[in-house]
């Protein structure tokens, strides 16, 4: 099938500190992974994405790692501040499949 | 400067009346897209168009409907609003299909009276 695990759901660092999240795929034709970070009354913003022929994909604070043979792909977050905090969705799509999938979203809260 | 515009950013309806929601975009897109989120959940979608091809998934309920009059507009209909329908309603755009990033509107929050 199409469902994309992500864990955790909620996530509460220390201002300063990394945050990792994670997604697992099932659909093995899954090409394209973008991460979308939601703030409170807004919509989903896209942040990063990476494609399947990539294995990681980096931009200033935040990177994406991509395991085709695990399935899974993960969002890391390095010296994280108070603006982080978030809900944070993963999605997968294929060509076959054309809309995207998406995680359960995971809520990071970053203490000051 | 905002892409994809929703209007109204609020509404609120009385049971089985019947509501609204547009949706605009300034980036040409040919793909656009209605979500129905609810709290705490990821965006559920509901139907698509690519250009004037209307998809529609295949658990949306039947008083939903939608329009597309031309390229950059794009309006959801709820025929019979009930209780249920309360939610957060999204607006998304791609260039095409093949694996283009989506971009979200900010949303109407629908409350059903």
């Amino acid at each position: 099938g199409e469902n994309v695990e992500q864990h955790p759901s909620t996530l509460s660092v220390q201002e300063g500190d990394s945050a990792v999240i994670k997604c697992t795929y099932s659909d093995s034709a899954s090409n394209y992974f973008p991460w979308y970070k939601q703030e409170l009354g807004k919509g989903p913003q896209l942040i990063i994405d990476i494609r399947s022929n990539v294995g990681e994909k980096k931009d200033q604070r935040i990177a994406v790692t991509l395991n085709k043979t695990a399935k899974h792909f993960s969002l890391h977050i390095t010296e994280t501040q108070p603006e982080d905090s978030a809900v944070y969705f993963c999605a997968r799509r294929s060509d076959a499949g054309n809309m995207l999938t998406f995680g359960g979203g995971t809520r990071l809260m970053v203490k000051p | 400067d905002a892409m994809v515009i929703q209007n109204p950013r609020y509404q609120v309806t009385q049971f089985g009346k019947p509501v609204t929601l547009s949706c605009s975009q300034t980036l040409n897109h040919n793909v656009m897209y209605w979500y129905q989120q609810k709290s705490s959940q990821a965006p559920k979608l509901l139907f698509h168009y690519y250009d004037k091809d209307f998809n529609n998934e295949a658990d949306t309920p039947d008083n939903f409907q939608s329009r597309r009059p031309n390229t950059s507009f794009c309006f959801l209909d709820i025929r019979s609003p009930g209780l249920g329908d309360a939610a957060m309603y999204l607006c998304a755009t791609s260039r095409d299909y093949s694996n283009q990033p989506q971009h979200f509107g900010d949303g109407t929050r629908l409350s059903i009276l």
